[in-house]
């Protein structure tokens, strides 16, 4: 069975820093895509950033610059690290595995863990 | 800057039919763009209902159904049930590596 555990979330001052993780379980972290997407509180979901099987990542502009995406492979695991958080990132951190299509590029989120929150206030 | 539009709000009547979209604001919304389909209710992880513009995810009833029509992705609920009742988000893959997520539609069954 697929599971989805995030954890590293908590409360944190504007430009502090912060290391979600996200344990897998039923899949390997490191032949998969697996991303990130984040929900504001009373917003909309917000892709956030992937991490492609063969290693190669990509940001929203949002936080492009700021935010890291990795893999634990001795831990089966997908970890964002976030830096100069600022109050517009607070939101539920939602880690998701990404599936490409059967044909073409691209994916999409087929499992998604429960969301861990981050709240970024002085 | 690239804005994937949806409805914010439509309502249902039990057991009728609706059909949500999920557009561009700039160009038309194709099957190269893969757009899938969320489910979400208040407090809980989203759950995929539709890949690659038609695809049923794995126990997803067969009244939820995608396809592209005119120059946007749909997601057409027949037979509307009370508990159909939550927000739902389309995603449009942009190339790159990036996707972008539509602002959502509250869908109330009513």
């Amino acid at each position: 069975e697929v599971q989805l555990v995030e954890s590293g979330g908590g409360l944190i001052q504007p430009g502090g820093s912060l290391r979600l993780s996200c344990a897998a379980s039923g899949f390997t972290v490191s032949g998969n895509y697996m991303s990130w997407v984040r929900q504001a509180p009373g917003k909309g979901l917000e892709w956030v950033s992937v991490i492609y099987s063969g290693g190669s990542t990509y940001y929203a502009d949002s936080v492009k610059g700021r935010f890291t995406i990795s893999r634990d492979n001795s831990k089966n695991a997908l970890d964002l690290q976030m830096d100069s958080l600022r109050v517009e990132d607070t939101a539920v951190y939602y880690c998701a595995r990404g599936q490409p299509p059967a044909t073409g590029i691209g994916y999409y989120f087929d499992y998604w863990g429960q969301g861990i929150l981050v709240t970024v206030s002085s | 800057q690239t804005v994937v539009t949806q409805e914010p709000s439509f309502s249902v009547s039990p057991g009728g039919k609706v059909t949500l979209t999920c557009g561009l604001n700039s160009g038309s919304v194709s099957t190269d763009y893969y757009p899938s389909w969320y489910q979400q209710t208040p407090g809980q992880a989203p759950r995929t209902l539709i890949y690659s513009t038609n695809t049923r995810s794995s126990g997803v009833p067969n009244r939820f159904s995608g396809s592209i029509l005119g120059n946007k992705a749909v997601l057409t609920i027949t037979g509307a049930q009370a508990d159909d009742e939550c927000d739902y988000y389309c995603v449009l893959y942009m190339g790159r590596g990036i996707s972008v997520f539509g602002g959502g539609t509250k869908l109330t069954v009513l």
